[in-house]
């Protein structure tokens, strides 16, 4: 049973272009969170989604952060125009209404902008 | 708030010793104690979780207690391995259907 697919798994770019993070879920859940993870800050939740639909997105730092989340099993995180402090890891993670608390992270992807 | 605050940041312990990880939350409407743990390159993982009608859950060498009053509870690793090194969050949410509110990690070292 495959767990959270996140692509790609490394990205280095440089300031002022776009990334396009992506995830694919795990089949059947219904819930998908997007987090942060920096030595600083820790793991820091971004947005997350129900049913595709985005719940709170409080935790977007800023308006060059946006996500989407078009069916069941696909989401992407887009920074546009990327910067420097945008380092980090983000993790995708995903759970199920009927399954508890419990969240299933993916590998990360780990952004480096120059 | 809904903040959990976890200490310490980073701990080094001798191969065979225990390991304490503690954590302080401020929402009295949490009602799920979630640990993760988490290597090197990879996603954090589910490790052993606990709801408040309990005060102590063991899995293994791991084990939670959680002391309802004082809004604290803690991840013990009896013998710990070098195998437990790594980075543990402690989690909280509420209700079911909320995210979790992670703390800021520990690193663990377990040295032989």
């Amino acid at each position: 049973d495959a767990g959270v697919i996140q692509s790609p798994r490394h990205e280095v770019t440089e300031m002022g272009q776009e990334v396009t993070l992506r995830c694919k879920p795990i089949s059947g859940h219904d819930y998908l969170f997007w987090y942060r993870q920096t030595m600083m800050r820790g793991l820091e939740l971004l947005i997350y989604f129900n049913n595709n639909v985005p719940i709170d997105d409080s935790g977007m730092p800023e308006d060059r952060f946006s996500a989407k989340m078009p069916n069941a099993s696909f989401s992407t995180l887009k920074i546009q125009p990327s910067e420097p402090r945008d380092s980090a890891v983000y993790f995708c993670a995903s759970r199920r209404t009927s399954g508890g608390n419990e969240q299933f992270f993916g590998p990360g992807t780990r952004l480096t902008v120059l | 708030q809904q903040q959990v605050k976890q200490s310490p940041q980073s701990l080094i312990v001798q191969k065979g010793g225990i390991s304490i990880i503690n954590c302080a939350y401020e929402n009295t409407a949490f009602d799920y104690f979630p640990w993760y743990q988490q290597f090197p390159g990879k996603g954090p993982a589910l490790l052993i979780a606990i709801r408040p009608d309990v005060s102590e859950k063991k899995e293994g060498r791991f084990t939670i207690s959680f002391n309802k009053s004082a809004k604290q509870f803690s991840l013990h690793i009896m013998d710990s391995q070098p195998g437990d090194s790594a980075t543990y969050f402690c989690a909280a949410s509420w209700g079911g259907n909320t995210p979790l509110v992670f703390g800021k990690g520990t690193r663990l070292s377990v040295i032989a």
